[in-house]
């Protein structure tokens, strides 16, 4: 089945601990980018890359890094979470640039 | 300004009554559009993707886009209450991130 997955579904964490969601395709997609959902906000991008080794930031990127050494995966790292971070994060795929994106379940991240 | 507004609602309907939903958006250099569908505490779902002006349909839902006043539309026919959801609209240029609406939640009720 063609999916996005993400890990973990749920995490509670506390402020400087450092930690990592991880974000995989099955579909050979070659862009892979991270939202982050907020009430009133809606989604907004955190990173995105283009292909392998290739990354840019989105409209949100402070606090966060990203790193795509296969094509397949495109984690997301918290270096050190914030309170602020908390936050419903999303990964997507789509074929190409401007393609049809396709989502994963989400991660509720909440940060104390 | 926000690149892509869109209502947020809610917006409540009842059974079978067609659904209007609605964005602007700011970038004339915007190419492609989509709707996506998002259901409590599941990831967003693409309905739609449109690459020019004009109307196109699947099924009960069309996606309406007029580039001349930077309008996007998703009308759905015969609403079902499992169409109850948000909805979000989506635009993006070329190798540009995609931008998103604030999404407009809605119920139909049955």
């Amino acid at each position: 089945e063609a999916q996005v997955t993400q890990n973990p579904r749920y995490l509670i964490t506390v402020t400087g601990k450092k930690l990592t969601v991880t974000c995989s395709q099955n579909m050979n997609h070659e862009y892979m980018s991270w939202y982050r959902q907020d009430p009133g906000l809606g989604l907004r991008q955190i990173y995105y890359s283009m292909n392998v080794e290739v990354t840019d930031k989105g409209d949100v990127p402070e606090g966060y890094k990203v790193s795509r050494k296969e094509k397949r995966n495109f984690p997301l790292i918290l270096e050190s979470p914030s309170p602020n971070q908390t936050s419903l994060y999303f990964c997507a795929s789509s074929l190409w640039t401007g393609g049809e994106q396709y989502f994963g379940p989400g991660t509720r991240l909440t940060v104390t | 300004q926000k690149e892509v507004e869109q209502d947020p609602g809610p917006l409540s309907v009842p059974e079978g009554a067609i659904v209007s939903l609605n964005c602007t958006y700011s970038n004339s250099a915007f190419q492609y559009f989509m709707w996506y569908r998002q259901y409590s505490r599941k990831g967003p779902e693409l309905l739609m993707y449109t690459y020019s002006s004009g109307n196109k349909e699947d099924g009960r839902f069309t996606a309406q886009v007029d580039k001349s006043s930077k309008y996007i539309s998703l009308f759905i026919r015969d609403s079902q209450p499992s169409d109850s959801a948000t909805y979000l609209c989506g635009s993006g240029q070329g190798a540009q991130k995609l931008v998103f609406g604030q999404g407009t939640r809605l119920t139909i009720n049955p």
